[in-house]
């Protein structure tokens, strides 16, 4: 089946450890997404990329970093410089940018 | 510059009743609008999706939504609530041009009452 896979599920990291929330996809998208998810605030942009080894900020990108070394894979680095990291963190993508998105079944993370 | 307002954070209807999510949008140029639904710790699923072609949309589980370019809305509905379908809706824009990506609503947490 294709689609996007994020893993884990669920996450628990210390405050001052960098952690990686992985994702994964086989539609053969070429943009992909980070959102987090606070509650009552929707969705906000973090990172999003449009081809291998190109990405570009979004609206609250401080803190995290990403890679795209390959197409199906964006991983994202919550780092320390996160001040609130604790979020639900969804992954998406897309065959073009202004496409409708699919998206991957979300990690959260909390850090304690 | 894109954006999308929807309208009310939590809506509240009793089982059966009608169902009306609304949402306004503000684009530059024609727009694809969306509407995705979230059940909880879950990722986003797309009812539907308007690309310019027939205005009234109809999705899956007998959502529909119709795109009206005078009041610059994307209004969802449902004639009739189900418990089930007790979760949080988002309406996106997108502007028809290549390289712009999804701008989403902030959400609308739909309530059913038995």
């Amino acid at each position: 089946d294709g689609g996007i896979t994020q893993s884990p599920k669920y996450l628990f990291r210390k405050e001052g450890q960098n952690v990686t929330l992985s994702c994964e996809q086989n539609l053969n998208h070429d943009a992909m997404y980070w959102y987090r998810q606070d509650p009552g605030q929707g969705l906000r942009l973090i990172y999003y990329s449009q081809i291998v080894n190109d990405f570009q900020k979004g609206d609250i990108a401080e803190g995290y970093s990403v890679s795209r070394e390959k197409k199906e894979s964006f991983p994202l680095t919550v780092t320390s410089a996160q001040k609130n990291p604790t979020a639900f963190y969804l992954c998406a993508s897309s065959p073009y940018m202004n496409t409708e998105a699919f998206f991957g079944q979300g990690t959260r993370l909390t850090v304690v | 510059a894109q954006s999308v307002t929807q309208l009310g954070s939590h809506v509240s209807v009793s089982e059966g009743a009608l169902v009306l999510l609304r949402c306004n949008y503000s684009s530059s140029v024609p727009p694809y609008l969306f509407w995705y639904v979230q059940y909880p710790n879950q990722g986003l699923q797309l009812l539907l999706k308007y690309t310019s072609a027939a205005t009234l949309v109809k999705g899956i589980n007998d959502f529909e939504a119709e795109f009206k370019k005078s009041e610059t809305s994307f209004h969802l509905t449902k004639p009739s609530a189900h418990m089930s379908d007790a979760a949080e809706y988002f309406c996106a824009v997108s502007e028809n041009n290549a390289g712009n990506m999804l701008t989403f609503g902030g959400g609308t947490r739909l309530m059913v009452k038995p």
